[in-house]
């Protein structure tokens, strides 16, 4: 089955800075990646996805990027603020109707004002 | 927004016991599931449900597991005799084909 790791475990980033997180899938059969934002107590939240057919996708200050032949993607947060420090999981599957998701490990990142 | 709700948000529980943990998915989805996160380790996905039916369990959604959707708005999942190693966050979520949004979650503890 698919099997996704997802790198740093943890992340310190100055406000203002970029933050990147690097995730790798292991079943070629994935076409959509999404990705979620979980603050303390509360459940994860999608807050960008991207399908196989795109490279990139860009929604204000968060980007991702997929390259399909290396199999892995990318989650870019420009500009960043202190509200965006959460747990952020990556996640693959194969885009079909009520198909499951297999996440990543997850990030913790801490943006110091 | 709509969103996805879960009850109890924790439960403590003896190990053995019956217990139930509750969803209301967004009103117009037709794919529930449940997840759950054992403390350190990845998200992992427990069973889908879709047309009042199981269309995929995984390994660890073995016979002390059940989901039900009892009426139009709720989905439940009942775990028979909990073990301690139940012991875990469970996220419910629903999807309207392909983007699934979750639930805060249920900490369920088996003591």
């Amino acid at each position: 089955g698919e099997n996704v790791e997802q790198h740093p475990s943890t992340l310190s980033v100055q406000e203002g800075d970029s933050a990147v997180i690097k995730c790798t899938y292991s079943d070629s059969a994935s076409n959509y990646f999404p990705w979620y934002k979980q603050e303390l107590g509360k459940g994860p939240q999608l807050i960008i996805d991207i399908r196989s057919n795109v490279g990139e996708k860009k929604d204000q200050r968060i980007a991702v990027t997929l390259n399909k032949t290396a199999k892995h993607f990318s989650l870019h947060i420009t500009e960043t603020q202190p509200e965006d420090s959460a747990v952020y999981f990556c996640a693959a599957s194969m885009e079909a109707a009520g198909n499951k998701l297999t996440f990543g490990g997850g990030t913790r990142v801490l943006v110091k004002p | 927004e709509p969103e996805v709700t879960q009850t109890p948000s924790h439960q403590v529980t003896q190990m053995g016991q019956e217990v139930i943990l509750r969803c209301v998915p967004i009103s117009n989805h037709l794919y529930f599931y449940w997840y759950r996160q054992i403390l350190g380790q990845k998200v992992e996905f427990l069973v889908s449900f879709y047309n009042n039916e199981i269309s995929e369990k995984s390994e660890i959604f073995d016979d002390q597991f059940s989901v039900e959707r009892p009426d139009g708005s709720n989905f439940t999942l009942k775990i028979r005799s909990t073990k301690l190693e139940d012991s875990a966050m469970y996220f419910c979520a629903s999807s309207d084909p392909y983007e699934a949004f979750f639930g805060q979650g249920t900490r369920l503890t088996v003591v």
